[in-house]
């Protein structure tokens, strides 16, 4: 079973609008943190945003914030006013806490945002 | 602060080969990983290290070596490149091996051909 689930290999939004980018996860681990990275047309992986399991708050990093339903096991990530730099391909990524330290990785949403 | 350096950027093999893919942290962190990225798979852990001397396999180390001989460098080895492993290659370190909001920091990538 996949212990990271991004079921949408790609998504349209409209500039200025916002957005939310699906992530489930499995795990028997009571301490874990999830992450989300944007990869942009040039290649680079780059860190947004993180959750810990033990965080009572959703996580916010500017436009970005994180929508944590432990019971559900769900770790949304949602982008506020798309912009056209927002384009890129976005992985939910999570670490366990037996992992020593490993990224599980979702297989990503390719998001494209129209002006 | 030059982060996490891969070398080379781009390679084209030929099959049977072998060859090494540099990487280098100026972060002083325990943990450095290797991941490959094919298209609609995420990125998968091919190797990792939680410190100078130790290293493990990850989901799929077949055909790659590793060593961590230094705390700043931990080198890929490809022993007899196959078309199979035609890919994007990305070394990933960070703090401890625990799960704690400590994000993975991500090289340039190496995109590899074997032909």
């Amino acid at each position: 079973a996949q212990k990271i689930t991004q079921t949408q290999p790609g998504m349209f939004v409209q500039e200025k609008e916002a957005v939310t980018l699906d992530c489930t996860y499995d795990t028997s681990d009571q301490s874990y943190g999830l992450f989300w990275y944007k990869q942009p047309s040039s290649g680079e992986m780059i860190f947004l945003i993180y959750q810990g399991s033990y965080d009572e708050q959703n996580a916010t990093e500017g436009r970005y914030s994180l929508n944590f339903q432990k019971a559900r096991k769900s770790a949304n990530l949602v982008i506020s006013a798309s912009q056209l730099g927002d384009s890129a391909m976005y992985f939910c990524a999570m670490r366990e806490g037996g992992s020593q330290g490993n990224l599980i990785f979702g297989k990503g949403t390719k998001l494209s945002v129209k002006p | 602060n030059a982060g996490v350096t891969q070398t080379p950027k781009f390679q084209v093999l030929k099959t049977g080969q072998s060859m090494t893919l540099q990487c280098a942290q100026d972060m002083n962190h325990e943990y450095m990983s290797w991941y490959r990225q094919d298209p609609g798979m995420g990125l998968r852990l091919i190797h990792y290290s939680v410190g100078a001397g130790i290293t493990d396999q990850g989901e799929v180390p077949n055909g790659y070596n590793v060593s961590r001989s230094t705390t700043e460098d931990f080198p890929l080895r490809l022993l007899s490149a196959a078309p199979s492993q035609t890919s994007v290659y990305f070394c990933a370190s960070s703090y401890s091996g625990q799960a704690g909001g400590t994000e993975a920091f991500f090289g340039q990538g190496t995109r590899l051909t074997v032909v």
